[in-house]
């Protein structure tokens, strides 16, 4: 099983806010990865982190910033919220297993901005 | 196109009944990795078995079993006597083996309703 952890796991706030989502794992992972998935549809990467001080953007263009100063920590930011945010965003790692990686999630945070 | 299929949007089985879940998938590249996740109403995603492209035998886990025909690039998740607990959205996902590309390419998933 694996741990990662992911904080608040609900958040709803107003058009405008500055938030932070928090996403933390126990288990030395150098890769982190942050998803966007709307209700009922297919996950999409946003942001994805090799190691520490590494950060890339994913395939959905997302206005959010990621920061990977620790290897346990990976926080999304989101300057402005607006309501075209409101979503569930999925932290994950992966560790090696043989030739494939096997990505384990956080249990989600799930965002309405109003 | 898609990369990854999943042509069954839901599905409703009856307790302790087997059940196929379908998925097909679209690369080119000749290395690959695919997945299977569970996602319950509480949203977190739930790991439950993989199968590498050049692996000979089917990858089984518990109740849990991927019918991998690489001809036919299906991979479908067999899960044998179903339980209540089960029910859950199901997402098929791949990654291809390029360096660089981390991505899991998830497909649209498949809503099982297990009937008591």
């Amino acid at each position: 099983e694996a741990d990662i952890y992911q904080t608040p796991r609900y958040l709803v706030i107003g058009t405008g806010k500055k938030i932070t989502l928090e996403c933390s794992q126990t288990m030395g992972h150098d890769k982190m990865y942050w998803y966007q998935q709307d209700p009922g549809m297919e996950l999409h990467l946003i942001h994805y982190s090799y190691g520490v001080n590494s950060t890339e953007k994913g395939d959905l263009s997302s206005e959010s910033t990621v920061s990977r100063i620790r290897t346990e920590h990976f926080p999304l930011t989101l300057e402005s919220a607006r309501p075209s945010h409101t979503s569930q965003y999925l932290c994950a790692s992966s560790e090696a297993q043989g030739e494939w990686e096997t990505q384990y999630f956080g249990p989600g945070t799930r965002l309405l901005v109003l | 196109a898609q990369k990854i299929t999943q042509t069954q949007p839901g599905m409703f089985v009856q307790e302790k009944e087997a059940v196929t879940l379908d998925c097909t998938y679209d690369t080119s590249d000749p290395s690959y990795g695919l997945f299977w996740y569970k996602q319950p109403s509480s949203g977190e995603m739930i790991f439950l078995i993989y199968q590498g492209s050049y692996d000979q035998q089917n990858a089984t886990e518990g109740r849990y079993s991927l019918n991998f025909q690489k001809a036919r690039k299906s991979a479908n998740l067999v899960i044998s006597a179903s339980q209540l607990g089960d029910s859950a959205m199901y997402f098929c996902a791949m990654r291809e083996f390029n360096f660089g590309n981390e991505k899991l390419t998830f497909g649209t998933g498949t809503r099982l309703t297990i009937i008591p």
